[in-house]
């Protein structure tokens, strides 16, 4: 069963304006959440990651934000660019229990120029 | 430079042939993780080592063995491929459980 879901396998949007991307979670044991940028030939990279204690963190272009209550957390690109299209991956952690995580499914991002 | 690489890179392998896909990490990492990618079902998790000698189950260790003999190296073991390990692995390194994972390039088997 996944436990680190999202929902929309792909998303276009113009250069210069906002992506957004979603993710769901199931288990309310998690207590950090990262996101994760793949391009085609490589190995993922990582992008920006939130602890819940927090329901914000920002780097550069990169925002995360974290609902506990609705399980869910979204990352705001903020003005996109073409580099950015990508398969981005969240991904799921309960810090105590090893170094176990749970990733989404994937959203593929496409910025048109 | 700091890297995680993987040997091969690409494999085509027949059913119930052992075969062995190693992973090195020269970042003195002590965490150290095998995923495989499949259409749909994105990253889970194989296999995951805290330490030298300490390895736990992911997700999906079905099929897969792995071991920890030395600090940088963390080989993916499948003593018996059957075709539904058609996949894209990936192995990754970290200094702990709140930071971040760098992972290799990947490696694509094909079991026929």
């Amino acid at each position: 069963d996944q436990q680190v879901k999202q929902n929309s396998p792909s998303l276009s949007v113009q250069e210069g304006r906002i992506s957004i991307l979603n993710c769901d979670y199931t288990n309310s044991m998690f207590d950090y959440f990262l996101w994760y940028k793949k391009y085609p030939a490589e190995g993922p990279t990582f992008l920006i990651s939130i602890s819940s204690i927090k329901d914000k963190n920002e780097d550069g272009r990169f925002t995360v934000f974290l609902n506990k209550s609705a399980k869910h957390l979204s990352l705001h690109i903020v003005p996109s660019q073409p580099g950015d299209s990508a398969v981005y991956f969240c991904a799921a952690s309960v810090r105590n229990t090893g170094n176990q995580f749970y990733f989404g499914t994937g959203t593929s991002l496409t910025v048109i120029p | 430079e700091a890297q995680v690489t993987q040997n091969p890179r690409y494999l085509i392998t027949v059913t119930g042939k052992k075969l062995t896909v190693t992973c090195s990490q020269n970042m003195n990492h002590e965490y150290m993780s095998w995923y495989r990618q499949d259409p749909g079902l994105g990253l889970r998790q194989i296999y995951y080592s805290m330490n030298v000698e300490v390895t736990d189950k992911g997700d999906v260790p079905e099929g897969y063995k792995v071991s920890r003999k030395e600090k940088r190296n963390f080989p993916l073991i499948l003593e018996s491929p059957s075709p539904n390990q058609t996949s894209l692995y990936f192995c990754a390194s970290s200094t702990g459980t709140k930071e971040t994972q760098y992972f290799g390039p990947g490696t694509r088997l094909l079991v026929l």
